[in-house]
């Protein structure tokens, strides 16, 4: 019964593939995010979703492609990948509302680009 | 552009005593949230504590509790009893209200001395 959940953990790849990592998330949020933690652990938000539509884009290369088929879901799709893409990678989630604004995050998926 | 920023890159305690992390921020908002989580080596992020600006009164949670100074602008993080569990990166985050995104800062290691 995890709240947040990504696939996979861990995802390994050669550069120039293409890869994508799953989020869903079974607790009634609305909104939906991706955040990228790099080597120094910093903690970066990439894309927003509110109930299917992008909020949030923050100067992202054209490569990543966030993809929402409903408010529970939101996929990361990753084109021609780069040595500089590694890094762990978050999904999150969070009701939006004034009182109930913590986000939520899964387990993170670690991608190695070699 | 709002700006976290966390002074201290390590931090480490004595088991059963108290420490603080610190934590600064920059806004032109005046209602905004913030909040502490933390990432121990499971990567897992998890809300420790949040403080709405609005309210005066600082915000605890068991042994977590926050010093929040809205006029300066500071909200340190302070952890009374140390357990061994309780090592882990530390982040500080800041969100306006109306805005989905979580700004974070650069994070504290803390280590717990047993």
């Amino acid at each position: 019964d995890t709240a947040v959940s990504q696939t996979p953990k861990y995802l390994v790849t050669q550069m120039g593939n293409d890869k994508s990592i799953k989020c869903e998330q079974n607790l009634g949020h609305d909104t939906m995010y991706w955040y990228k933690q790099d080597s120094k652990k910093f903690l970066k938000i990439m894309f927003s979703y509110n109930n299917k539509e992008l909020i949030i884009n923050e100067t992202v290369p054209n490569r990543f492609s966030p993809k929402s088929p409903d408010k529970a879901h939101l996929n990361l799709h990753i084109n021609s990948l780069e040595l500089g893409d590694s890094a762990v990678y978050f999904c999150a989630s969070s009701h939006g509302y004034r009182d109930r604004t913590e986000a939520f995050f899964g387990q993170g998926t670690r991608l190695t680009v070699v | 552009a709002q700006t976290v920023t966390q002074s201290q890159p390590e931090m480490s305690v004595q088991e059963a005593e108290t420490v603080t992390l610190s934590c600064t921020y920059d806004t032109s908002e005046s209602d905004y949230y913030l909040f502490w989580y933390k990432q121990p080596p499971s990567r897992q992020m998890i809300l420790v504590i949040r403080q709405e600006a609005y309210k005066q009164q600082n915000a605890t949670e068991n042994r977590f509790s926050v010093n929040f100074q809205k006029a300066a602008k500071s909200f340190s993080l302070k952890i009374s009893d140390s357990q061994l569990g309780d090592a882990a990166m530390y982040f500080c985050a800041y969100r306006d209200f109306g805005n989905e995104k979580l700004t974070f800062g650069t994070g504290t290691r803390l280590t717990i001395i047993p």
